[in-house]
């Protein structure tokens, strides 16, 4: 089974800085693919960034920026300068394959997810 | 804008009622996916569907049905819920081996009185 761990349930950032979201995961897969999403009072779900675990280069996407320690197991999601925009929730996820007779299914299991405020 | 739609936003039904929650999605992916997310928690997977044929259930109770006509559209059917039902239900599509993750929709806010 696999798991994700976000240990900060919230944290505050002042309005310009940069903020680090902590994540780490527990796998035995070799092949596996890492995700974060934003998540705004509105409820969708809106994706971040991804990192594969064989991609050896850390994944950015603009102000986002995913420091993968893979020994570590760890893959936090860095955002420069915050913006008030960013205040919401910050799920982690993986990607779980279920290998069966007849092929594989894949699914995302999240993290609880990391509650962000941005503070003018 | 969202490339998978969700409809109703909001829905209030009552304990003995049917309803059914829409999604819609153009971008071509063969996988959709149920999500139903409480209050400040994740979301939690329900149903899986790969090229319009159920491949997971995560033991959901037979109060949601859900339904996959084509590979753009995934019903989810509700009859007989309980107010712990109460939550959003949250759409997603994505490759069938979720390579690049997976594109939600904006959910429906279910409220069952």
């Amino acid at each position: 089974a696999q798991k994700i761990t976000q240990t900060q349930p919230g944290m505050f950032v002042q309005e310009k800085e940069a903020v680090t979201l902590d994540c780490t995961y527990d796998t035995s897969d070799q092949s596996y693919g890492l995700f974060w999403y934003k998540q705004p009072s509105s409820g969708e779900m809106i994706f971040l960034i991804y990192q594969g675990s064989y991609d050896e280069q850390n994944a950015t996407e603009g102000r986002y920026s995913l420091n993968f320690q893979k020994a570590r197991k760890s893959a936090n999601l860095v955002i420069s300068a915050s913006q008030l925009g960013d205040s919401a929730m910050y799920f982690c996820a993986m990607r779980e394959q279920s290998v069966y007779w007849g092929g594989s299914n894949y699914k995302l299991t999240f993290g609880k997810g990391t509650l962000l405020t941005v503070n003018p | 804008d969202t490339e998978v739609t969700q409809t109703p936003k909001h829905l209030v039904m009552g304990m003995t009622n049917k309803k059914s929650l829409k999604c819609e999605q153009h971008m071509g992916h063969r996988a959709m996916y149920w999500y139903k997310q409480k209050a400040k928690k994740p979301p939690e997977l329900m149903f899986v569907y790969s090229y319009e044929k159920l491949s997971i259930n995560e033991s959901v109770p037979s109060r949601f049905s859900p339904e996959c006509p084509n590979s753009s559209l995934l019903n989810l059917h509700l009859h007989a819920l309980q107010p712990e039902d109460s939550a959003l239900y949250l759409c997603a599509s994505s490759l069938r081996n979720l390579a690049i993750g997976a594109f939600f929709g904006q959910g429906t806010r279910l409220t069952v009185v």
